[in-house]
């Protein structure tokens, strides 16, 4: 699976946007971008995931550049409780390859304050 | 909500005792993914099933690590004679095919 690279920590203030970077500059056509969250000692948190297309959910919205080379996460009204560390996450898509497994790197500690 | 559960929450053990862990997934998910998380670090695959056979297994998941999924839908993972760098946070995860996997609370497991 190709590596992903995150900034270690970023803050974002309550109520802004929270935008947060992801470089995967070796991804295959076949792999697809997923991100996941893990608040402080939970299971980490399914949010979303796109292939090449800007995806939105009720949780964030995924944008993809063209290259597929980068992605951001988009948290549109951040809150106290979106302080969590955000993993993005390469991942073969179908039937092929390590489909089955998720490589978490260390992530990016997003804090959201008052 | 009938996500993914995981019993116990916490477990303490003493070196040397054998510790089992259960995982109940989402109900109709096929696959069940293993994972452990040390303090600091992002979760490690260790293995997964898809319905009842175990396909993958990490070389993470020594001889004394066993999972079973006996009829596709719970499973266990025994870790026996624990060590004390057993100690981890261990979680699951449940998916439909190759779909997202969603997440357990986990267990945290501290060997004395």
């Amino acid at each position: 699976d190709a590596k992903t690279t995150q900034p270690t920590s970023m803050d974002c203030a309550e109520g802004r946007a929270a935008n947060l970077p992801c470089n995967h500059s070796t991804i295959s056509g076949n792999e697809y971008v997923y991100w996941y969250r893990q608040i402080h000692s939970q299971g980490p948190q399914y949010i979303i995931h796109g292939l090449k297309n800007n995806e939105t959910n009720e949780m964030a919205s995924l944008i993809i550049t063209e290259d597929r080379k980068s992605s951001t996460l988009i948290l549109p009204h951040a809150t106290l409780r979106d302080t969590a560390v955000y993993y993005c996450i390469v991942r073969v898509g179908g039937s092929g390859g390590s489909n089955y497994k998720l490589t978490f790197g260390k992530g990016t500690l997003l804090t959201v304050n008052p | 909500d009938t996500g993914v559960s995981q019993d116990p929450r916490h477990k303490i053990t003493k070196r040397g005792q054998n510790v089992t862990f259960r995982c109940d997934p989402i109900s109709e998910h096929n696959r069940l993914y293993w994972y452990r998380q040390t303090l600091g670090q992002g979760p490690e695959f260790l293995t997964y099933f898809q319905n009842e056979a175990q396909l993958e297994k990490s070389r993470l998941l020594s001889d004394r690590f066993s999972a079973e999924r006996p009829k596709g839908s719970f499973s266990t993972l025994e870790i026996q004679r624990t060590e004390q760098g057993d100690s981890a946070m261990y979680l699951c995860a449940s998916s439909l095919y190759t779909g997202p996997q969603y997440f357990g609370p986990g267990t945290r497991l501290t060997v004395l």
